[in-house]
């Protein structure tokens, strides 16, 4: 069954890093785009960020363009989430999902907490 | 970019009894491929989101049958035609049409009454 396990959350001061990864398990990874979701404490879904299959094209929301990158590894599934320059504003449930857009997102993680405080 | 308006953003319901979600687009979802791209989700408290509904009105896999999904164009719904109490949780319509960004609506928070 398709499982994607997220992990690397975690409290980190204003303008810190953190690194988020995604270990994705049955089903054929590297088929598949990918995509992290995030949701601030009590409220809704805002999307992140997304990429390719191979890995050749990606996307960001404005909200994070210049401070978070992703990435994957097929050799290991896994898809990650490197964030920089973190803000307050950043702090939330991260999820990965299989998909982009059009109608993906069918697979969603557990989420990973991510806490911007000082 | 798109955006996506929920209504209502609150939803007491009777057990048994049905409830509509309406969720209307700022723009047309239909794509060029002649596809709508309109999704339903599900979040249960304290759980992940799940899909329920892809492409307006195909529900996905182990989805009770008591959810449906219509509409075009801009105007959708999602309907519940006997809310069950596992049924609590919020509800968000997303669009995968007109990306990036995907969009989703502000989210419908039902409950029992």
């Amino acid at each position: 069954q398709v499982q994607l396990v997220e992990s690397g959350g975690g409290l980190v001061k204003p303008g810190g890093s953190l690194r988020l990864s995604c270990a994705a398990s049955g089903f054929t990874f590297s088929d598949y785009y990918m995509s992290w979701i995030r949701q601030a404490p009590g409220k809704g879904l805002e999307w992140v960020s997304y990429i390719s299959s191979s890995g050749s094209t990606i996307y960001y929301a404005d909200s994070v363009k210049g401070r978070f990158t992703i990435s994957r590894d097929n050799a290991k599934n896994s898809l990650y989430l490197q964030m920089n320059s973190l803000r307050a504003e950043d702090t939330a449930v991260y999820y990965c999902a299989r998909g982009g857009g059009y109608d993906s997102l069918d697979y969603w993680g557990q989420g990973t907490l991510v806490t911007v405080s000082s | 970019d798109v955006v996506m308006t929920q209504s209502p953003l609150s939803l007491p319901v009777t057990l048994g009894q049905p409830a509509s979600i309406s969720c209307r687009s700022s723009q047309s979802l239909v794509y060029s491929d002649g596809n709508t791209y309109l999704n339903w989700f599900q979040q249960r408290p304290g759980q992940s989101p799940r899909r329920l509904i892809y492409k307006v009105s195909n529900r996905d896999s182990g989805v009770p049958d008591r959810f449906s999904g219509s509409g075009s164009g801009t105007d959708f719904t999602l309907k519940i035609s006997r809310v069950e109490a596992e049924d609590v949780g919020v509800y968000y319509c997303m669009q995968g049409t007109h990306w990036p960004p995907i969009t989703f609506g502000q989210g419908t928070r039902l409950e029992i009454k």
